[in-house]
């Protein structure tokens, strides 16, 4: 299958600061890149869709200038989290989609730890 | 609103046992159904896709889509410790272009 990579894995830092995620497709070019949260013992939140070489799309409720999504390459997407706040704490994974198909394939995962 | 409904669980089998996990979809049009499993601190992994009405066979997976009762399962036979995990649903939204996520059904194999 397809191998999508997250980095970094975790990742703990201070209020207010920022924090960049990366998602990379490994073997293959991914024209969709999705972005989701996930807290403790809830389901996959989809955040945002991210198009190569166009501005994301986001879901309702999710703050577009405070999760900067940017898809400057096939097989890149970067989810930068601004001024972070504890409340931002949670499981962020990324997935990609093969060609035209509907199938994601999801990364690893990264677990930011706001204090 | 489109949703996909999962029984929450926790469903509880013996090893050996056949697992039945259970989908609805809202979105009579929808065309592209999807299991994953997502083990506890880790992320989705795909298992199976289905498109068609019937069973779709993967080793000891089986997935069952029914399109008129608007329903979709997961059997899992000869179940196994190592499949304890949380299996997600998920269903085409309608243009196509994202995935809805039902909120998963925790499965407990005990030996």
């Amino acid at each position: 299958g397809a191998v999508v990579s997250q980095h970094p894995s975790r990742v703990i830092c201070k209020s207010g600061t920022s924090v960049k995620i990366e998602c990379r497709s490994l073997d293959f070019q991914a024209t969709t890149m999705f972005w989701y949260r996930q807290f403790p013992k809830q389901s996959l939140m989809l955040m945002a869709t991210s198009n190569e070489g166009s501005k994301a799309t986001y879901e309702q409720g999710v703050e577009k200038d405070k999760f900067l999504i940017n898809h400057a390459s096939l097989t890149l997407s970067t989810l930068t989290v601004t001024s972070a706040h504890p409340e931002d704490s949670s499981f962020y994974i990324c997935s990609a989609r093969v060609g035209e198909g509907e199938t994601q394939y999801f990364g690893p995962g990264t677990r930011l730890l706001v204090l | 609103q489109k949703e996909v409904e999962q029984n929450s669980g926790p469903l509880s089998v013996p090893e050996g046992a056949i697992a039945s996990l259970n989908c609805t979809y809202s979105d009579r049009v929808s065309q592209s159904f999807f299991w994953y499993r997502q083990y506890s601190g880790k992320s989705p992994e795909l298992i199976m896709s289905i498109y068609s009405n019937g069973d779709k066979e993967d080793g000891r997976f089986t997935a069952q889509l029914n399109k008129a009762s608007q329903y979709v399962s997961l059997l899992i036979r000869d179940s196994q410790p190592s499949d304890s995990a949380t299996y997600l649903c998920a269903v085409n939204n309608q243009a196509g272009t994202a995935l809805i996520f039902g909120k998963g059904t925790t499965l407990s194999v005990s030996s």
